[in-house]
């Protein structure tokens, strides 16, 4: 079946400009998740949306950051004024749902933001 | 604090060697444990996980690993490397009373394999 997907693959930008970026998530999955990569560096979690739950947003770094998802489908993150420091790889990953602790997430291949 | 540690920044071997990929963790209880990995360009792909039972969990492309609850370590394995095994891996635990939502991964270990 079809995995995680995300676009753009690729997405460089200018320093102050505002990027979208796109997942959709496994059908059937109501959990979807947000990660910021960095180079060389481990998975930073972002946001988190559970079905119709309001979203946890604890991991968002700054106000210039948000996120949307349409019902238990596709989810946008958006980057307002984006900053260098903004360069990574953005992962998003999806999940059956529930919120169990055995509730595996399930991970696309990511769009990495090149902020000039 | 809790924690996963992942001693080995970066491993070289040689195809067809044996591999070991060290995590260890730092919980009050048993988490849930799970091995990713991430080739060049692409996203996390789930190798193996842990969550009860028996202690040597079977995963993908002939990787294996083993919880030993004494060395609160998670090590995976595989016998015999093969180059396109060359990628970075993480170990990544939920804890045992929490959420998906807390998955926390290490640091990573990037494996480059010789030919």
């Amino acid at each position: 079946g079809a995995g995680v997907s995300q676009s753009p693959s690729n997405k460089v930008t200018e320093k102050g400009k505002d990027v979208e970026l796109r997942c959709d998530p496994i059908s059937g999955h109501t959990a979807l998740y947000w990660y910021r990569q960095r180079l060389g560096q481990g998975l930073e979690f972002l946001i988190y949306f559970q079905g119709n739950s309001a979203p946890d947003k604890s991991g968002l770094p700054s106000d210039r950051f948000s996120a949307e998802r349409t019902g238990e489908s596709v989810s946008t993150l958006t980057i307002q004024r984006t900053q260098q420091e903004d360069s990574a790889v953005y992962l998003c990953a999806s999940s059956l749902g529930g919120g169990l602790p055995t509730d595996t997430q399930y991970f696309g291949p990511g769009t990495r933001l090149t902020v000039l | 604090a809790q924690s996963v540690t992942q001693p080995d920044i970066h491993i070289t071997v040689s195809e067809g060697a044996s591999l070991e990929l060290r995590c260890n963790y730092s919980y009050g209880a048993t988490p849930y444990l799970f091995w990713y990995v991430q080739s060049p360009g692409q996203g996390l792909q789930l190798l193996l996980k842990y969550f009860s039972g028996d202690t040597l969990v079977q995963g993908i492309k002939g990787f294996e690993a083993e919880f030993k609850r004494s060395q609160s370590s998670f090590n995976l394995r595989k016998p015999s490397v093969h180059w396109s095994d060359a990628a970075e891996y993480f170990c990544a635990v939920v804890p045992y009373s929490g959420s998906a939502r807390q998955l926390t991964f290490g640091s990573g270990t990037q494996l480059t394999v010789l030919p």
